[in-house]
């Protein structure tokens, strides 16, 4: 069954400190693994898009890695900013038939001062 | 920089109205999807577009039509609205299914 699992659910750290959200998936055959930021009452906005011959990933604070061997990505956040509370979506393409899109349910990230 | 714009923001239904709701995308993307997003679950897709004049159900479609008469809409269509479709609905929009994609800022919607 192709799944998307996010660990953890929530995660509460301190302004200034670094973070790393976890996804593992089995989605097969592989296409593509994006992760977005949701904020609160907002739509979903594009962070990294990775195919399989990508294995790191930058745009500014955020860092995604993937090892397409072991089907695993994770998103490190560098010095935290309170404008990083969202939720952190990690989401998998398929790449047959119409590239299927499984999303995971995300990771509730809360920065605190 | 519009994007992508959807409409309504909110709205409440009573069990068994209809509504239409508004997608629209300024970027001239071939690729339209709706989705909706219910709370601890992904998003989950209904349907989807290659492009103006073609649709395809997606992973949820029950309850729902969509038409893609233009490059630029999308709208999604409520039949005959149930308690369960009771979620935020968000519409995005890319050059292709495999590409960046771009969400719209969601609709709550509430059926009571």
């Amino acid at each position: 069954k192709n799944q998307v699992e996010q660990s953890p659910q929530s995660l509460i750290i301190l302004e200034g400190k670094n973070c790393t959200l976890q996804c593992n998936y089995t989605v097969s055959p592989f296409s593509n693994l994006r992760w977005y930021k949701q904020d609160t009452g907002r739509g979903p906005v594009s962070l990294t898009i990775m195919t399989f011959s990508e294995n790191t990933k930058s745009n500014g604070r955020y860092t995604a890695t993937l090892d397409a061997d072991t089907k695993q990505s994770s998103l490190h956040i560098t010095a935290s900013q309170l404008s990083d509370s969202a939720s952190y979506i990690c989401v998998v393409q398929r790449g047959t038939g119409g590239f299927k899109t499984i999303f995971g349910a995300g990771t509730r990230l809360f920065v605190k001062a | 920089n519009a994007g992508v714009t959807q409409t309504p923001k909110f709205q409440v239904l009573k069990t068994g109205q209809s509504m239409t709701l508004q997608c629209a995308q300024d970027m001239n993307h071939e690729y339209m999807s709706w989705y909706r997003q219910d709370p601890g679950m992904g998003l989950r897709l209904i349907h989807y577009s290659v492009g103006a004049g073609i649709t395809d159900q997606g992973e949820v479609p029950n309850g729902y039509n969509v038409s893609r008469s233009t490059t630029e809409d999308f709208p999604l269509r409520l039949l005959s609205a149930a308690p369960s479709q009771t979620s935020v609905y968000f519409c995005a929009s890319s050059i292709q299914a495999d590409t960046e994609a771009f969400f719209g800022q969601g609709t709550r919607l509430t059926v009571v």
